[in-house]
């Protein structure tokens, strides 16, 4: 595996399941990040590591719960979600935050949809 | 306070034509910019970069874009579009001390056959 690989790729859920979003990074980085891309509307930041540390959260709902175990793995854990968050879930990564400037990669997403 | 604006969320060319995507930025401090493109069910690929180096910047695809700080702009261009340029494409903005990407909301490029 090379890049960001993101699985499930399709997801399908009822408003009462609880299940997770897998995000792995095979580029050496160390700082990871959750993108929401809903239709009509820019990329939304939903939340970055940085070392494994959490260093943002951009006011998202608590049924949203990021864990990045180590460097390499990210997941987000969703529980009880609405249908308004059906949407392509975006992973990506970059060297860490505080030494640089760097680009992100991206992941092919998973395209969630709630109902 | 950082914000991207990309005017036109669809431009339309002729396959053989000029691309040209405007991107205009707002950052209190030096900025980077960034280039991304989206193919459909895919995840955003880098297509070129600006940090402070060259004020021409050259990237994949043969897409180059040129960083103009009197105008505020960074607008994507590629001399002959090709029908696999037929993609979305995000500008975004960072400063160095910033912690993340702001992203414009995007311009959905098609090319006419």
């Amino acid at each position: 595996e090379t890049g960001v690989t993101q699985t499930p790729r399709h997801l399908v859920m009822g408003m009462t399941n609880k299940k997770s979003l897998k995000c792995e990074q095979h580029l050496g980085h160390n700082a990871m990040y959750w993108y929401k891309q809903s239709a009509k509307k820019p990329l939304e930041l939903m939340f970055v590591y940085s070392l494994e540390e959490r260093v943002e959260n951009n006011s998202v709902p608590s049924r949203f719960s990021p864990e990045c175990p180590n460097s390499s793995h990210l997941f987000l854990h969703l529980h009880t979600l609405q249908p308004e968050d059906s949407a392509l879930y975006l992973c990506a990564s970059s060297q860490a935050l505080g030494q640089g400037v760097y680009e992100q990669y991206f992941g092919p997403g998973t395209r969630l949809t709630v109902t | 306070a950082q914000s991207v604006t990309q005017l036109g969320s669809h431009v339309s060319v002729s396959e053989g034509a000029l691309v040209l995507l405007r991107c205009n930025y707002s950052s209190s401090v030096p900025p980077y910019l960034f280039w991304y493109v989206q193919y459909p069910n895919q995840g955003l690929q880098l297509l070129l970069k600006y940090t402070s180096a060259a004020t021409l910047v050259k990237g994949i695809n043969g897409f180059e874009a040129e960083f103009k700080k009197s105008e505020t702009s960074f607008h994507l261009t590629k001399p002959s579009a090709h029908m696999s340029d037929a993609a979305e494409y995000f500008c975004a903005v960072t400063s160095g001390s910033a912690r993340q990407l702001t992203f414009g909301s995007g311009t959905q490029l098609t090319v006419l056959p």
